[in-house]
């Protein structure tokens, strides 16, 4: 099974700045994917990035907002621009191997 | 669009009593049908999946769900709650169509578990 490390595990950010959100994956995948989890939510796909291509955006997020980066097969970021309070969330990487998705542990942000 | 519905926010059991949390999907095709852990502080982990054959599925932790078409239902099952089983859980859906769609999940609102002594 994929292992996957995410950093950081937690920040507190100031609004207006930006905090980019790294993904390692200890196999080569094709495909992994970004959700978010606002407090009490459940989790929403932000979009799906694949080596090589630009990012897949689900509706409601666009890549000014939540740029992806995805140089490699094992490596991903999602950058959060311009936070605002209403990013304080769950952030979580996700891939898909074989029939099963993986999570990592998540990257808690606060924006204050 | 798919969806999934997780009518219980929150339930509370007592420790060795039996369990069901109830999932409702809408998906115009087969589902792929998850039943996914999130304890505090940690990452989800994978109970079960549905993907054809049998309607009833075993999973990790004495937990099983069983499929129903008719009712659009993905019920997660144990006949005896140990308390560390108190999480939060979450039923999800995918599609047909490869290995994107085991990554690229619908989730409902979550079941909050709180397990009595």
């Amino acid at each position: 099974s994929a292992v996957i490390s995410q950093k950081p595990s937690r920040d507190i950010c100031q609004r207006g700045t930006s905090l980019t959100i790294q993904c390692q994956v200890d196999s080569q995948v094709t495909m992994m994917f970004w959700y978010r989890q606002q407090p009490g939510q459940s989790l929403t796909l932000i979009a799906t990035a694949n080596q090589g291509s630009e990012a897949t955006y689900e509706s409601g997020f666009v890549i000014d907002k939540f740029p992806i980066s995805r140089p490699n097969l094992t490596f991903s970021t999602l950058t959060v621009s311009n936070m605002s309070p209403e990013d304080s969330s769950i952030y979580l990487c996700s891939v898909s191997e074989g029939t099963e998705a993986f999570f990592g542990q998540g990257t808690r942000l606060t924006v204050v | 669009a798919q969806s999934v519905t997780q009518p219980d926010i929150h339930i509370t059991v007592s420790e060795g009593a039996s369990l069901e949390l109830r999932c409702n999907y809408s998906y115009g095709a087969t589902p792929y049908l998850f039943w996914y852990v999130q304890s505090p502080g940690q990452g989800l982990q994978l109970l079960l999946k549905y993907f054809s054959g049998d309607t009833l599925v075993q999973g990790i932790k004495g937990f099983e769900a069983e499929f129903k078409r008719s009712l659009s239902s993905f019920n997660l099952r144990k006949p005896s709650v140990h308390w560390s089983d108190a999480a939060e859980y979450f039923c999800a859906v995918g599609g047909p169509g490869g290995g994107t769609s085991y990554g690229k999940l619908t989730f409902g609102q979550g079941t909050i578990l709180t397990v009595h002594p």
